[in-house]
């Protein structure tokens, strides 16, 4: 299994609902970063943690990271339609990132 | 301040064909990064350039694939000979010096071999 793997593969919730999405690394890392990617889109930058942080808030986003264990999670609370996209962990280990697969959600009107 | 700026955003080309995608990266950021996407994946690395040099190519295919990031003017990632399976997404990012609030990605060019 590759750096920076999402689960789970896809997520289908209703709208107002929370989000839940995990990812697991297996390197030491600098920095974590989540983005988003809508259909066809480029993607998004939401939030970067450091190795030296635990969690960290951003609106309806909250990310946490667990060095120990080399895995991250994002919460996106009450969810919306408009959230429906994938979702990508990527690791920072100084001049690249490394993507994992993602998370497809999405949020049922 | 415009952001990452990718064209084309769709490009045709026949086998053997060559592809030229360019990318200017946002104002002030002096490091670019060019990735590809495959269907229903995530990104994967290619290429790490500063201005007129290659930092990281440890992801680029052995042949028909360069890049470049002149003194003046856009990155140029370009591949040579097409093949079907070149097909995919390419995203170029930038980033300043010190990358500390995430890296700003392009909308992509969607490459179609046909």
């Amino acid at each position: 299994s590759q750096q920076g793997e999402e689960d789970p593969q896809a997520l289908s919730i209703q709208e107002g609902e929370n989000a839940t999405m995990n990812c697991s690394y297996k390197t030491s890392i600098n920095n974590l970063q989540w983005y988003r990617q809508n259909s066809g889109r480029g993607l998004v930058h939401l939030i970067l943690i450091r190795s030296n942080e635990r969690e960290k808030h951003s609106g309806r986003l909250r990310v946490t990271l667990d060095t120990s264990k080399k895995s991250s999670s994002l919460l996106i609370t009450a969810s919306r339609a408009a959230d429906t996209a994938s979702y990508f962990c990527a690791t920072d280990r100084g001049s690249r990132l490394t993507f994992g697969e993602g998370t497809q959600l999405t949020v049922n009107p | 301040n415009a952001g990452v700026m990718q064209n084309p955003r769709h490009l045709v080309r026949r086998r053997g064909q060559e592809a030229r995608l360019r990318c200017s990266p946002m104002k002030g950021h002096s490091h670019v990064y060019w990735y590809r996407q495959l269907p229903e994946e995530g990104l994967k690395f290619m290429v790490y350039l500063q201005k007129e040099n290659i930092i990281d190519e440890s992801g680029m295919p052995k042949e028909r694939f360069s890049a470049e990031f002149p003194k003046e003017g856009p990155s140029i990632l370009r591949i040579q000979q097409v093949v079907r399976g070149d097909s995919a997404a390419y995203f170029c990012a930038s980033s300043p010096d010190s990358p500390n609030y995430g890296y700003t990605f392009g909308s992509g060019t969607r490459l179609t071999v046909v």
